[in-house]
């Protein structure tokens, strides 16, 4: 039972370039999320997902976009990156709204020059 | 919107009591929950609180007062592995996502 697993683990991208993040999870999870974190700010959402087939825009959603074909993966994609959008971000997962306790993957470290 | 403060940094320690604040504004409100994350790593859950009053789970303790829109994650008997950054989190209803404060650096030392 791996949980939930992010890859790449890091990655370094020039200006203009694009790129995949790629989540899985295999706790049969129906919510499914994308957090970035930059040191002081804390955890913020980019998008989310309530179940398969459906993306919804979170606190910071501005150039990436998202997608859940499959109920076991969320895919983040930034399509022309910027050096704004270095960061760690982190996937994860919940059975369900409510109280459900999110798990995290490990992250990934984006840094974009 | 939501929005959640607490204090960036504290330092305790080893085998003190630590208490961690977290105040919130939200336009609805379903429970506040606090997440673990060491340098380097994932954030892990702790705890919830739906519900007024104490929670307690071994070393840790998490309270809520609704009414003050207040929280705070209790740490007893501190060990130096409790080093580590401490988030408050809350959903404006049951299907909406997590909102988290900015997190709190917590620093044990001997």
């Amino acid at each position: 039972n791996a949980g939930v697993t992010q890859t790449p683990k890091f990655r370094v991208l020039k200006t203009g370039q694009s790129m995949t993040l790629l989540c899985a999870q295999d706790m049969n999870h129906e919510y499914m999320y994308w957090y970035r974190q930059d040191p002081g700010m804390g955890l913020r959402l980019i998008h989310y997902s309530v179940g398969e087939g459906t993306t919804a825009k979170g606190e910071v959603p501005d150039g990436y976009n998202v997608s859940r074909l499959k109920k076991q993966n969320f895919l983040l994609g930034l399509e022309s990156a910027a050096p704004s959008q270095t960061s760690v971000y982190f996937c994860a997962s919940s059975e369900q709204g409510g109280n459900s306790p999110l798990h995290f993957g490990n992250g990934t470290r984006l840094t974009v020059t | 919107g939501q929005s959640l403060e607490q204090p960036s940094e504290v330092t305790a320690v080893e085998g003190a009591i630590v208490q961690i604040n977290c105040t919130y504004q939200t336009s609805g409100f379903y429970g506040l929950s606090w997440y673990q994350q060491h340098d380097g790593g994932a954030p892990t859950f702790l705890s919830y609180n739906a519900l007024d009053g104490l929670e307690e789970t071994g070393r840790f303790s998490s309270f809520l007062s609704r009414s003050d829109s207040y929280g705070y994650l209790l740490l007893q008997e501190l060990q130096m592995k409790d080093s580590a950054s401490y988030f408050c989190a809350v959903r404006r209803s049951g299907n909406t996502p997590l909102v988290f404060g900015k997190g709190t650096r917590l620093s044990v030392i001997a």
